[in-house]
Parts: structure tokens; sequence; C-alpha cells
């Protein structure tokens, strides 16, 4: 059960796009499309954001979207605000039925 | 609305146990699977461990198996997590979760409402 590979940090400019991978394996990501995301402002509980690769739960803006290649799956946020500063992690169920979280990756909003 | 409210948490020596409690409302509890997730100071989260709908099934993390042990009370809207041998690496936040967003009469695999989180610190 390791944990997912996401990339530490990933900043971008007000306005601009952004992606933040998360790497898995065949047993994993590769396997079934159980991937979901997670927002976490600095002392504050994680937040659902897209749940079965690619779904945003309502209320949830379109700026933010899924999308998953072989064992990578991805979180792309448009049109960057200052309020997506945050922490991020990916989460994946397992063929071990178990659920495995990313390593988190830290938004920098320029 | 949802609340789920964790306590139980605080400072023990390794080796010692404890157990953290959840108390869920605004929602029907028997009707979804809970989990306890954590997060060591500074670090990402982890999954630990899920409890299906009715108590039955029981799944955990690697590194706590045989060591701790979810479960849950329906009639109290209660979750537990019982902690044995503890380690100064299962010093976290642990934070109650419910499983299962659901929407248009179907539920999916996702990590819909957590709580605030307790604090367990394992040190000598």
């Amino acid at each position: 059960q390791s944990a997912l590979t996401q990339p530490a940090s990933v900043s971008g400019s007000l306005g601009q796009s952004i992606t933040i991978s998360c790497t898995g394996t065949n047993s994993d990501i590769g396997s079934y499309n159980y991937v979901s995301w997670y927002q976490q402002h600095p002392g504050k509980a994680p937040q659902l954001m897209i749940y079965d690769v690619s779904t945003r739960p309502s209320g949830v803006s379109d700026r933010f979207s899924g999308s998953k290649s072989g064992n990578t799956a991805s979180l792309t946020i448009s049109g960057l605000q200052a309020e997506d500063e945050a922490d991020y992690f990916c989460n994946s169920y397992t063929s071990s039925s178990s659920y495995v979280f990313g390593t988190g990756t830290k938004v920098t909003v320029l | 609305q949802v609340q789920l409210v964790e306590s139980g948490g605080g400072a023990v020596q390794p080796g010692r146990s404890l157990t953290l409690s959840c108390a869920a409302s605004g929602f029907k509890f028997y009707t979804y699977s809970m989990n306890w997730v954590r997060q060591a100071p500074g670090k990402g989260l982890e999954w630990v461990a899920l409890v299906s709908l009715d108590g039955n099934n029981k799944y955990y993390a690697d590194s706590v198996k045989g060591r701790f042990s979810i479960s849950r009370d329906n009639s109290k809207n209660t979750l537990f997590l019982h902690m044995n041998s503890l380690r100064a690496e299962d010093t976290a936040i642990y934070y109650c979760v419910r499983f299962g967003y659901c929407t248009g009469g179907v539920c999916y695999r996702a990590f819909d409402y957590w709580g605030q989180g307790t604090l367990v610190t394992v040190s000598s």
C-alpha cells in the first residue's frame, strides 16, 4: 500500500491553468475508476472535489476537472484563483480492498 | 446538517492503548460506511480503516492491521477506533470520515464528509 505519487508543489499565476498528476500502479489507479481528489486548506479538514475520476460533487466549481490515463490520474484547475491555494490529495481504491492517498501537492498562486 | 465530532485523542506512551469515538448526526448513520483517516503533523493523508454500514465488514491499512480495530454502534450513531500497541509513528490527527457521495439515488466511492479531527500523540 505505497502512497500514490504526486508532485510536492505546483504553482501558477492568477487566471492560469495548472495540472496535478497522481501516479499509481496496475493495482489501484490502473484498474479502477474510483479516483477522487481532495482540497485541504491549512488547519482545515479536507474537502471532496472530484470523484469517479472526473465527476464534480454539487457545489464544486467547474474550474476543477479530473481525468485518467493508464496508471496516472490528473486534476486540472483552470482560471486559477487565490482561494485555490491549498494542498491537494488524490485517492484510489486498490485491489486489496483498501484505499490509498497520494503524497499531496501544495498549490501556490503567484 | 451532517456533523462528525471526534473525541478521545490525547497523549499516550508507546505500547499503550487508546479508543477514539466519533459522534455522527444530521444523516442516517446506519446507511453509510464509515472510515478513519489520519494525518501526521505536516504530512499527507493516510487511510486507516473502513467499516461497512452494518459493521460486518472491516478493512485496514497494512500499517495498523492487527493493532487497530474499527467498530460502530448504529443505535448510538457512533464510530470507534480501538488502538493498541501504539507507536510513535501513529502520532497524527485522526479524522472520522463518511464514505459515499450519494446523489440521484446512487452512492459513489468517495470520502464526502470529514470531522475536524482529534490529535493523538504517542510519546514517552
